[in-house]
C-alpha cells in the first residue's frame, strides 16, 4: 500500500523556470492539499481540491497553479519560480474535509530556487 | 480567526525522562478537531492523534498520552519514559473553516516543538 507519494523528493531550479511537483495517492481520497513548510511559519495551505476538476485557493496561492484531472493525482506548478518559493512542499489527502477527517501527508519535496 | 500556539520552541531531555509538549489553541467554532503530528529528522509528517471538541477524555497509547482541557483551550502531549527515537518536531493542529461562512475546512498548525532526547 503506497499511500501518498511525491516526486521529485529534491529539486534545484533557477529563478524564472517552471517547476511541477507531483503528488499521487492510492487511497481514492476525495480531498487533496498542498502545503509549504518554512521556518518561522509552520505549514501553510497553498491549494486544495475537493474532487477531480474542483480546486480552490488556500492561504498562500500566489505564484502557484494546480490541476486535478484524476482523483489520485494533484500536481502543483510554479509557473515562474522565485527564490521566496524555496521551501519544503507537502501534499496531503483526506477522505473529506468535514474537519474531522485526518489528513495524511506525503514525504515532502525539498525545492531550492537559485 | 484560529490560532495554535506551541510556546516551547525546543525541549531537550535525557532518555527515560517524561516530557510534556504544550499546545494552546484559539477558535470561535463550537465543533472542532485537534491533531498532533510528528516530524522525525527524515522529514515526513506522521499522524499521531485526533480529538474532537466534545470528547475531553484523556487518551493513552503506549508511552504517549494526551490531555485535552477545553476550559483552558489546551491539548497537551506527554511522552512517558522518552526514547531517542522520540526525537522529532511535534506539531499541534486545529481544524476550522477555511473561509468565514464557508463549508470547507483547513488545518491550522502551530509552529512546532523540537524535542531532542539524549541517550
Amino acid at each position: 500500500d503506497a499511500g501518498i507519494t511525491q516526486s521529485p523528493r529534491y529539486k534545484i531550479t533557477e529563478t524564472g523556470r517552471q517547476v511541477t511537483l507531483m503528488c499521487h495517492q492510492t487511497w481514492s481520497h476525495s480531498y487533496m492539499f498542498w502545503y509549504r513548510q518554512d521556518l518561522g511559519h509552520g505549514l501553510r495551505l497553498i491549494y486544495y481540491s475537493a474532487a477531480a476538476d474542483i480546486t480552490d485557493k488556500g492561504e498562500v496561492p500566489d505564484g502557484y497553479v494546480v490541476s486535478r484531472s484524476k482523483t489520485e493525482n494533484f500536481p502543483l506548478t510554479l509557473e515562474s519560480a522565485t527564490r521566496s518559493q524555496t521551501s519544503v512542499y507537502f501534499c496531503a489527502s483526506s477522505e473529506s474535509t468535514s474537519g474531522q477527517e485526518t489528513q495524511y501527508f506525503g514525504p515532502g519535496t525539498r525545492l531550492l530556487v537559485l | 480567526a484560529q490560532k495554535v500556539t506551541q510556546a516551547q520552541t525546543e525541549i531537550s531531555v535525557v532518555e527515560k525522562e517524561d516530557v510534556t509538549l504544550d499546545c494552546v489553541y484559539e477558535t470561535r467554532d463550537t465543533t472542532y478537531y485537534l491533531f498532533w503530528y510528528k516530524q522525525p529528522p527524515s522529514g515526513e509528517l506522521v499522524f499521531l492523534i485526533r480529538r474532537n471538541s466534545f470528547d475531553e477524555q484523556n487518551e493513552i497509547s503506549g508511552r504517549y498520552s494526551w490531555n485535552f482541557q477545553k476550559s483552558t483551550s489546551s491539548f497537551n502531549f506527554t511522552i512517558t519514559a522518552s526514547q531517542v527515537v522520540d526525537s522529532a518536531v511535534y506539531f499541534c493542529a486545529l481544524s476550522g473553516y477555511l473561509y468565514s461562512g464557508g463549508s470547507n475546512y483547513k488545518l491550522t498548525f502551530g509552529k512546532g516543538t523540537l524535542l531532542t532526547v539524549n541517550p
